[in-house]
């Protein structure tokens, strides 16, 4: 069964650094989401992407996160200068229309030190 | 503000028996909703939807019940083994993103 995949699965940064999530949604989704779990919390919403803008985001989105398909299969999620509170799982999903259920990866875990 | 809630953080159930998970949302005009299984280290998983027009929604030992009068919604998992055990969150779907609830964890007891 396809799958959504995300890499890394761990990722140690630096507070003030730059970090890329990277994911490779279903091949046939048109629908894109990064959402932040906190450790012991529910999982957030971030973002969501479709036909090559954002659709939606929530508070938590701001100047400091930016998504980006860059080619056909990836979409990719960076935070510019990273603060300690970013420190979570992040989890991409994505969904073939805009009413039919999200298919999640199993995330990457940020660490900032 | 509107939001998906759960009605108990833990559940602890004995193997074999049947599982009942409760969720209530407030918002009245929402029509479509999930229910997902995280396992430790991993995404949610799809477990079963229902959409508005529906009361009740079966799937292979899951079962998804509506009620639409009080604004809840409950998954029941029937003969509840060791490989069910997970965090739950039923999420109810939006224009552009879903809005998860806080989550149960079912703990099987062998």
């Amino acid at each position: 069964e396809p799958e959504v995949t995300q890499t890394p699965s761990h990722q140690v940064t630096q507070m003030g650094q730059e970090v890329i999530l990277r994911c490779v949604p279903i091949s046939n989704h048109l629908y894109f989401y990064w959402y932040r779990q906190i450790l012991g919390q529910k999982v957030e919403f971030l973002v969501s992407f479709y036909n090559n803008e954002i659709s939606e985001k929530s508070e938590i989105f701001d100047d400091q996160f930016s998504v980006e398909r860059p080619d056909g299969s990836n979409f990719t999620l960076k935070i510019r200068s990273t603060k300690l509170e970013d420190s979570a799982m992040y989890f991409c999903a994505s969904r073939v229309t805009g009413d039919q259920p999200q298919h999640f990866g199993d995330g990457t875990r940020l660490s900032i030190l | 503000g509107e939001s998906v809630g759960l009605h108990l953080p833990t559940l602890s159930v004995q193997e074999g028996d049947n599982s009942i998970i409760n969720c209530a949302y407030s918002n009245s005009a929402s029509d479509y909703f999930i229910w997902y299984k995280q396992e430790s280290g991993k995404g949610p998983q799809f477990i079963i939807d229902i959409r508005s027009n529906m009361d009740k929604r079966q799937g292979q030992r899951v079962t998804v019940l509506l009620n639409k009068t009080v604004k809840h919604l409950s998954l029941q998992i029937a003969a509840t083994q060791p490989g069910d055990s997970a965090v739950y969150f039923c999420a109810e779907n939006m224009r552009n993103d879903m809005r998860f609830g806080a989550g149960t964890r079912l703990t099987v007891k062998p």
